[in-house]
């Protein structure tokens, strides 16, 4: 099994600030089977980007994926108030499925 | 648009089995465009994908829940059903429906709202 290990565990920005969140993978992924969700209280985990760089539908261009093999990056380059959330990337190998354990985005 | 919505008791006792049911509207199942997953949270471990089925029947099950996971399906209510036996508070969970693509079936394009489970006696 693949293991996502997101770091940090929590970033602490004010709005308008960079974010830049962090998923390592035990071994490598397809950049094709990477996704990053963003959870709110109380609500489901919506997708974000999927392929490992590639918007949802909706998705603002504030919103952005990169990175390839064991080493994948979300970034929010201005974070915006309705941002402040968890985010979790997920990965896809052999029919199963795992997720990392989240980035909390807080407001400083 | 098509809409999941979990539902099924809030409260299960140890030992017992846990039934949840995801009703699927705007969007016929047999269509074949998806696969049709459950997936749970807990503080504990986090976000964990329990499996998923076909429209057909095919299922394929997280190695780690295998021996205790059934899920299935009903056409006629475009409804599929999850399973969990032999319960224990460590299935404490909120437990989400969801769906990959057929075609593209690398990432959860839609999520139900999701049903909070307690395992308590």
């Amino acid at each position: 099994e693949i293991v996502l290990t997101q770091s940090p565990g929590t970033l602490s920005l004010s709005p308008g600030e960079r974010a830049t969140l962090s998923c390592r993978a035990s071994q490598s992924v397809r950049s094709s089977h990477l996704a990053w969700y963003q959870q709110k209280p109380g609500q489901a985990p919506r997708l974000l980007i999927y392929g490992a760089s590639s918007r949802a539908t909706g998705i603002p261009d504030r919103f952005s994926g990169s990175g390839s093999g064991t080493d994948f990056t979300l970034t929010i380059s201005r974070v915006e108030p309705e941002d402040f959330a968890v985010y979790y990337c997920q990965q896809y190998d052999r029919s199963s499925y795992t997720f990392g354990q989240g980035t909390k985005l807080e407001i400083k | 648009q098509v809409q999941l919505q979990e539902s099924g008791p809030g409260l299960v006792k140890p030992s017992q089995t846990l039934s949840l049911t995801c009703t699927v509207s705007g969007g016929a199942i047999s269509r074949g465009d998806y696969y049709w997953n459950w997936i749970r949270q807990s503080p504990g471990k986090g976000l964990e994908w329990i499996g998923y089925i076909y429209y057909s029947g095919s299922t394929y099950y997280n190695p780690s829940l295998k021996s205790r996971v059934t899920i299935s399906v009903d056409t006629s209510k475009n409804q599929f059903s999850l399973k969990l036996s032999s319960v224990t508070a460590a299935d404490t969970a909120i437990y989400y429906c969801a769906r990959v693509g057929f075609y593209v079936s690398w990432y959860f394009d839609l999520w139900g709202r999701g049903t909070l489970v307690t395992v308590s006696s």
